[in-house]
């Protein structure tokens, strides 16, 4: 069973679309998360929530929004998309606040946008 | 005070050698330093952990060292392997927050 899982994989679309990546998780961890991979594999967080609530909100343009129907579920939905948006998304899960067990992370989409 | 600083970038090592990375951090509020390593086409994975109470950690072939004083630790690989071949992120954070602040990462190649 895959704890943290995203779908799609790999989105290829182009400059001006819409498109949602979905995310849940079945390890019963209460806090999730959207990470973004560039080409030179910075991480840097987008958005948490914990329990449904919104907890980190990074500087991301607001073109990005998460939601979270229940906290199994992280969607990342990304409207008027731009080439600079062409990146890997991760999703992560972490039970209670960090530092006491880590991270789990999905496999993450590789979205290009040509 | 937020950046976590980690080198080198790129790393060869020969099979059965010691691979070693390091990073600095710069806020003292930080209190928990993870590792991840991540596969190509994977997510990072929880590698190692440790506060800054002990000042080294060791979980079979991956150590941890930490040095308080000079705001840095460091990622030791004994006997290293071809399946070890990886990008490796240091990451930091304060206890009681919701993010960590990660490195730059490391792309590690061990040599058969």
């Amino acid at each position: 069973d895959t704890a943290v899982s995203q779908t799609p994989k790999y989105l290829v679309t182009q400059m001006g679309n819409d498109k949602s990546i979905k995310c849940e998780q079945n390890l019963g961890h209460d806090t999730m998360y959207w990470y973004k991979q560039d080409s030179k594999k910075f991480l840097k967080i987008m958005f948490s929530y914990n329990n449904k609530e919104l907890i980190i909100n990074e500087t991301v343009p607001n073109r990005f929004s998460p939601k979270s129907p229940d906290k199994a579920h992280l969607n990342l939905h990304i409207n008027s998309l731009e080439l600079g948006d062409s990146a890997v998304y991760f999703c992560a899960s972490s039970q209670g606040i960090q530092g006491n067990y880590g991270y789990t992370f999905g496999s993450g989409t590789r979205l290009t946008v040509v | 005070q937020q950046q976590v600083k980690q080198s080198p970038q790129s790393l060869i090592v020969q099979k059965g050698g010691i691979s070693i990375i390091n990073c600095a951090y710069e806020n003292t509020a930080f209190d928990y330093f993870p590792w991840y390593q991540q596969f190509p086409g994977k997510g990072p994975a929880l590698l190692i952990a440790i506060r800054p109470d002990v000042s080294e950690k060791k979980e079979g072939r991956f150590t941890i060292s930490f040095n308080k004083s000079a705001k840095q630790f460091s990622l030791h690989i004994m006997d290293s392997q071809p399946g070890d071949s990886a990008t490796y992120f240091c990451a930091a954070g304060p206890s009681g927050t919701y993010k960590y602040i990660f490195g730059t990462g490391t792309r590690l190649k061990v040599l058969a």
